[in-house]
């Protein structure tokens, strides 16, 4: 079936650096992405989100990218900080469903 | 801001005995609640959706005599594992919507043990 990025790859950055972390999915049908972060055993947390309709959204030191042509997501951290370090995932929904489907993740190591 | 309360954080339990979690929202009224299901080091894998008042979809693969939904109102959604075998240890998180198309709020999960 279609799916969002499966994988989990690590980055490791170093403190005040920025990070990039990829997705990539393949439901061209999604129209809304979010991106979360999940620290070991927790839920998820919202992060930022973006629609279909928008490239670019910006909150408060994070960016999301979304490029419908390549079917590309990228989250950036802007500064990363050692409680930025966590397993960070891209969702999308697909518009017929109502339902989030989750990509594989990452995994940020902030060093000090 | 929406905040959905799960119950318990973690559990153990005895092979073939069965678990419920309770997954809650607190402050708004949820009309839609997921399950997912999580293995460590792996990304959330969905297994139902529920709606108030009927039957939950079960994601392909998901047992569903297994695995019981009930979200018998809109604000409580319950997650029956029964028979528990060891196999089921696993991290489950639920999340909860409004009905709006975009609004998704999680719970912090409960990491249950099957001994």
């Amino acid at each position: 079936g279609e799916s969002v990025g499966l994988h989990l790859p690590t980055l490791s950055v170093q403190e005040g650096d920025n990070s990039i972390i990829n997705c990539a999915y393949s439901n061209s049908a999604s129209d809304y992405f979010i991106w979360y972060k999940q620290e070991s055993g927790k839920g998820p947390q919202f992060i930022i989100d973006i629609r279909s309709n928008m490239d670019k959204r910006q909150g408060q030191r994070v960016t999301v990218l979304l490029n419908k042509t390549v079917k590309h997501l990228s989250l950036q951290i802007a500064a990363t900080q050692p409680g930025d370090s966590a397993v960070y995932f891209c969702a999308e929904n697909t518009a017929a469903g109502n339902k989030l489907t989750f990509g594989g993740g990452t995994r940020v190591l902030v060093k000090p | 801001g929406a905040v959905v309360s799960q119950h318990p954080s973690w559990v153990i339990c005895k092979s073939g005995t069965s678990v419920k979690i309770e997954c809650r929202s607190l402050d708004f009224q949820a009309t839609t609640m997921f399950w997912y299901r999580q293995f460590p080091k792996q990304s959330l894998m969905l297994m139902a959706t529920s709606n108030e008042g009927s039957k939950a979809t079960y994601e392909q693969g998901v047992e569903k005599d297994k695995f019981l939904i009930n979200h018998a109102s809109l604000t409580l959604s319950t997650l029956t594992v029964t028979s528990a075998h060891p196999e089921d240890s696993s991290f489950y998180i639920c999340s909860a919507g409004d009905g709006g198309k975009y609004g998704y709020t999680f719970g912090s999960g409960t990491r249950l043990t099957v001994v």
